[in-house]
């Protein structure tokens, strides 16, 4: 079966760093990725791992390791436009074609 | 680059009507086009995938004549929810992929409520 956890709900500091898990437990691994959802929006790409290690992008940081099927997202000095839905995803190649499972969203609140 | 739309953004339908909900890739070409279901505080389902030209492949659980899936062109995918009860009621999204590259670019969203 495929099951990805994250945590449901957080909450942090504005100018604060924050940090998101999320597990993997998934028949095949081609990839992780992490998306922003505002409410009633579509998602938004932040961030793709597929070899192990930490990959940095701005305020944002997302780290991989494989071996434990883990994966974090890192925001950094945090914004009250930070706060939104975090989707932790992993492709897998299933039925002749990649796809992307999510996990069901960690909801980061962000307080002055 | 990689835009994708959705049209219509908010529909509401009667009980037992069918509802077209269009998704097209406006700058590049979506060899695979992907639907999706997300209710309320939850996480996006994939319903089905779409290769252009061929049939759709449905997720487990998704009722394929229920779920109508279009994929005529490189463009533009529809899905159909024919026959639509409130418990459909829910945002549809839809995301393209290009024949190379790994990543899935997301419409915007469609609300559908039922009533």
């Amino acid at each position: 079966g495929q099951n990805i956890d994250q945590p449901t709900e957080m909450t942090a500091t504005e100018g604060a760093i924050v940090q998101i898990n999320c597990t993997y437990q998934t028949s095949g691994f081609n990839g992780l990725f992490w998306y922003q959802q505002h409410a009633g929006e579509a998602p938004t790409f932040l961030s793709y791992n597929v070899l192990d290690g930490l990959e940095e992008k701005g305020r944002f940081s997302s780290f991989l390791s494989r071996s434990k099927g883990y994966s974090y997202l890192l925001l950094k000095e945090l914004q009250m436009k930070d706060s939104a839905s975090y989707l932790c995803a992993v492709r897998v190649f299933s039925g002749g074609y990649n796809k992307l499972i999510f996990g069901a969203g960690t909801r980061l609140a962000v307080h002055p | 680059g990689a835009v994708v739309s959705q049209h219509p953004s908010r529909v509401i339908c009667k009980s037992g009507t069918s509802v077209k909900i269009e998704c097209r890739s406006l700058d590049f070409q979506a060899t695979t086009m992907f639907w999706y279901r997300q209710f309320p505080k939850q996480s996006l389902m994939l319903m089905a995938t779409s290769n252009e030209g061929s049939k759709a492949t449905y997720e487990q659980g998704v009722e394929k004549d229920k779920f109508l899936i279009n994929h005529a062109s490189l463009t533009l995918s529809t899905l159909t929810v024919t026959s639509a009860h409130p418990e459909d009621s829910s945002f549809y999204i839809c995301s393209g992929g290009r024949l190379a590259g790994y990543e899935q670019y997301f419409g915007p969203g469609t609300r559908l409520t039922v009533t």
